[in-house]
């Protein structure tokens, strides 16, 4: 079974500082998918990556997928206090279970 | 375009008995999974449907099932239920030839689950 492992698992910040979010994992992904979740709420979709070395920005969001498929890393420049939430990498099982697996999750506090 | 709706928002079962979780799928999706989500844990897969058959399953037991109506809708039934299924349960619906594949999944907000 494929894992995924983030880190950090918490991180508490002053707005306007960056952080970088960890996507880990020791097998392969064909996509990983980036999602947010609030408190209440289901997780919302930020981004899909697909290529190996692939990077995508969202506003002060910046996606970037390992070269070799296995890692991903989320970038927030500037945090703000609505940055605040649950961040979760997903992508699906490629070893022909059809299932799709989440990160262990990383919760973010951005201070006013 | 209408997301996807899930029903009831909050449930409170004990245990031994038998649960039932709605969800209508965003309109055009034609695939929906189902996940549960402990506190402070990232969603698990149960499991998939596409095509109202099963499609793919987590490390659930047999006690968990579901169902996908011709509507794409579905449901998530679970039975003799313990403790330990209290938990956020997640539809996610997307639209797929029947593998999980890179299709983005959209979810509802989830039935909030608490066994006493």
């Amino acid at each position: 079974t494929q894992l995924l492992e983030q880190s950090p698992q918490f991180l508490s910040i002053q707005e306007g500082e960056n952080l970088t979010v960890y996507c880990n994992s020791s097998s392969v992904f064909s996509s990983l998918q980036w999602y947010r979740q609030e408190p209440g709420e289901g997780p919302v979709l930020l981004v899909t990556v697909v290529t190996g070395g692939e990077v995508k920005k969202l506003k002060r969001l910046t996606f970037q997928f390992g070269d070799a498929r296995k890692d991903s890393s989320l970038h927030i420049t500037a945090a703000q206090p609505g940055d605040t939430g649950l961040y979760l990498c997903a992508g699906p099982d490629t070893s022909g279970t059809y299932k799709y697996i989440f990160g262990t999750g990383t919760r973010l506090k951005v201070l006013a | 375009e209408t997301g996807v709706t899930q029903s009831p928002t909050h449930l409170i079962k004990t245990r031994g008995q038998q649960v039932t979780l709605r969800c209508s799928s965003q309109s055009g999706h034609n695939t929906v999974s189902w996940y549960q989500q402990a506190l402070g844990q990232g969603p698990q897969f149960i499991f998939q449907y596409y095509r109202e058959e099963e499609n793919g399953r987590g490390n659930f037991p047999p006690r968990f099932s579901g169902l996908q109506f011709p509507n794409y809708s579905s449901e998530l039934n679970v039975n003799a239920l313990e403790l330990d299924d209290s938990a956020l349960y997640l539809c996610a619906s997307s639209f797929g030839t029947g593998d999980s594949g890179n299709q983005p999944q959209h979810f509802g907000d989830g039935t909030r689950l608490s066994i006493l």
